[in-house]
C-alpha cells in the first residue's frame, strides 16, 4: 500500500498569512494526488486533483504542486473560513489512501 | 444540484449485519463510479470500497470479504452490505460519486452528509 504521510499535523496561523501543507507518498504516484478539506461536524469538500488542478468553484488561494513522491497545498491570503483540517490522497492505485490530515488553527 | 442522501446506520453487535444505501441525484448516476469513505470517531478519512460505472468493484483490505459494494442504476442508488462488523468498523459512513465519468472511482467529488455505524455490544 501507498504510505501517504502530511507536515505538520497541525498549524496556526492568522487571517491574511499563508500557509504551507506538505505531503510525501511512500513511493512515486506521478501527479495522481487530490486534497480535501473538511470543517468540524462536515463532510469533506474536494479541492484539487491531479496535485494542481482546482475543482470548480474553489478559490484561487488555493493552489497545489508536486509531482512523484512530494505535493504541496499552500493558502494565500487566508480566510477565516479556511480554518479546517486538511487531506491528501493518492489515486494512483488502491488501495486509495489519505494523509492523516492537517489541523489548520487560528492562531 | 448534486445530492447524495446516505441512510441504514445504527447500533449493531459486533459480528452482525447491516447495509447502508446512498441515493443520488442531480448528474447521470448511471456514468460515474461510486464509493464509499468512513471516518473513525475523532479519526482521519479512510476509504472503504468503490464501484465503477460497468460494475467492477474494489475493496479496501480491512473490509475485504466482509462489506459488499453494489449499484442500482434503476434507482440512482449504490450500496454497501456489511457483515462480521467489528468494533473497529465504527464510524461515519460517507458515500461519494467521482470527478469524471468512466473511472474507477479514484477520487471523491460531491459527498453525503454520512451516516454513523456503531458497533458495540
Amino acid at each position: 500500500d501507498i504510505q501517504m504521510t502530511q507536515s505538520p499535523s497541525s498549524l496556526s496561523a492568522s487571517v491574511g498569512d499563508r500557509v504551507i501543507i506538505t505531503c510525501r507518498a511512500s513511493q512515486s504516484i506521478s501527479s495522481h494526488l487530490n486534497w480535501y478539506q473538511q470543517k468540524p461536524g462536515k463532510a469533506p469538500k474536494f479541492l484539487i486533483y491531479a496535485a494542481s488542478s482546482l475543482q470548480r468553484g474553489v478559490p484561487s488561494r488555493f493552489s497545489g504542486s508536486g509531482s512523484g513522491t512530494d505535493f504541496t497545498l499552500s493558502i494565500s491570503g487566508l480566510q477565516p473560513e479556511d480554518f479546517a483540517t486538511y487531506y491528501c490522497q493518492q489515486s494512483y492505485s488502491t488501495p486509495y489512501t489519505f494523509g492523516q490530515g492537517t489541523k489548520l488553527e487560528i492562531k | 444540484e448534486v445530492q447524495l442522501l446516505e441512510s441504514g446506520g445504527g447500533l449493531v453487535q459486533p459480528g452482525g449485519s447491516l447495509r447502508l444505501s446512498c441515493a443520488a441525484s442531480g448528474f447521470t448516476f448511471s456514468n460515474y463510479a461510486m464509493s464509499w469513505v468512513r471516518q473513525a470517531p475523532g479519526k482521519g478519512l479512510e476509504w472503504v470500497s468503490s464501484i465503477s460505472s460497468g460494475g467492477s468493484t474494489y475493496y479496501a483490505d480491512s473490509v475485504k470479504g466482509r462489506f459488499t459494494i453494489s449499484r442500482d442504476n434503476s434507482k440512482n442508488t449504490v450500496y454497501v452490505q456489511m457483515s462480521s462488523l467489528r468494533a473497529e468498523d465504527t464510524a461515519v459512513y460517507y458515500c461519494a460519486n467521482s470527478r469524471i465519468t468512466g473511472t474507477t472511482g479514484e477520487d471523491f467529488d460531491y459527498w453525503g452528509q454520512g451516516t454513523l455505524v456503531t458497533v458495540s455490544s
